[in-house]
């Protein structure tokens, strides 16, 4: 049963910092990957979109990586900004399921 | 990019009452939605898989007669909260599904979600 994971629950930093996500999933046998923010008490924006044969997906300051065979990604936040704060969900597309992870409550401190 | 919208945004109801949740894809189609709850600090978890003109496939754990799920076209699924309790209280979140030709590149997008409060 696929199992996702992120580490670490919370994480506050200061603006301007660069900072990394985790996203540690079980069964290597996924589609895509996905990287979601949540603001409180909102839906969803999906921010990156991995698909299984790729590595890795930029968007502006974002960056998102897969490696499959350790069951892992990452999402890099360059030069972080008070907007960021946000939990930052990922979700693996699994046996034509979404999987999510608990979440990261990313805080940045102005 | 694709929308879709959820109403109402938030609920708030007596013990006992029945809510209704609609799920709109405003500019596709799309023959899959499908209805996630989240509790505070926790994931989403998917409640059910919503296609078109069938029955709803729901998770293990989730009442059927208690969250009824209605696809009727292939811009509007809702979901029914019967007999809600406050332990129903949760955030609802659906999403609907874009074909794109091959099913596994499709993508959901996601509605804004539907905060319930049941007093």
């Amino acid at each position: 049963k696929q199992e996702v994971t992120q580490i670490p629950a919370a994480l506050s930093v200061p603006e301007g910092e660069n900072l990394v996500l985790n996203c540690s999933f079980t069964d290597s046998a996924i589609y895509n990957l996905q990287w979601f923010r949540q603001d409180p008490g909102k839906g969803l924006t999906s921010l990156l979109l991995i698909q299984s044969s790729q590595r890795e997906q930029t968007s502006g300051r974002l960056n998102a990586s897969l490696d499959k065979s350790s069951g892992r990604s990452t999402l890099y936040i360059a030069a972080s900004q008070p907007g960021d704060s946000a939990t930052y969900l990922c979700a693996v597309d699994s046996n034509y399921q979404l999987i999510w992870g608990a979440g990261t409550k990313l805080i940045i401190k102005p | 990019g694709a929308v879709v919208s959820q109403h109402p945004s938030w609920v708030i109801c007596k013990s006992g009452t029945s809510v209704k949740i609609e799920c709109r894809s405003l500019d596709f189609q799309a023959t899959t939605m499908f209805w996630y709850r989240q509790f505070p600090k926790q994931s989403l978890m998917l409640m059910a898989t919503s296609n078109e003109g069938s029955k709803a496939t729901y998770e293990q754990g989730v009442e059927k007669d208690k969250f009824l799920i209605n696809h009727a076209s292939l811009t509007l699924s809702t979901l029914t909260v019967t007999s809600a309790h406050p332990e129903d209280s949760s955030f609802y979140i659906c999403s609907a599904r874009r074909t794109s030709g091959s099913s596994r590149t499709d993508t959901q997008y996601f509605g804004p979600g539907t905060r319930l409060t049941v007093l």
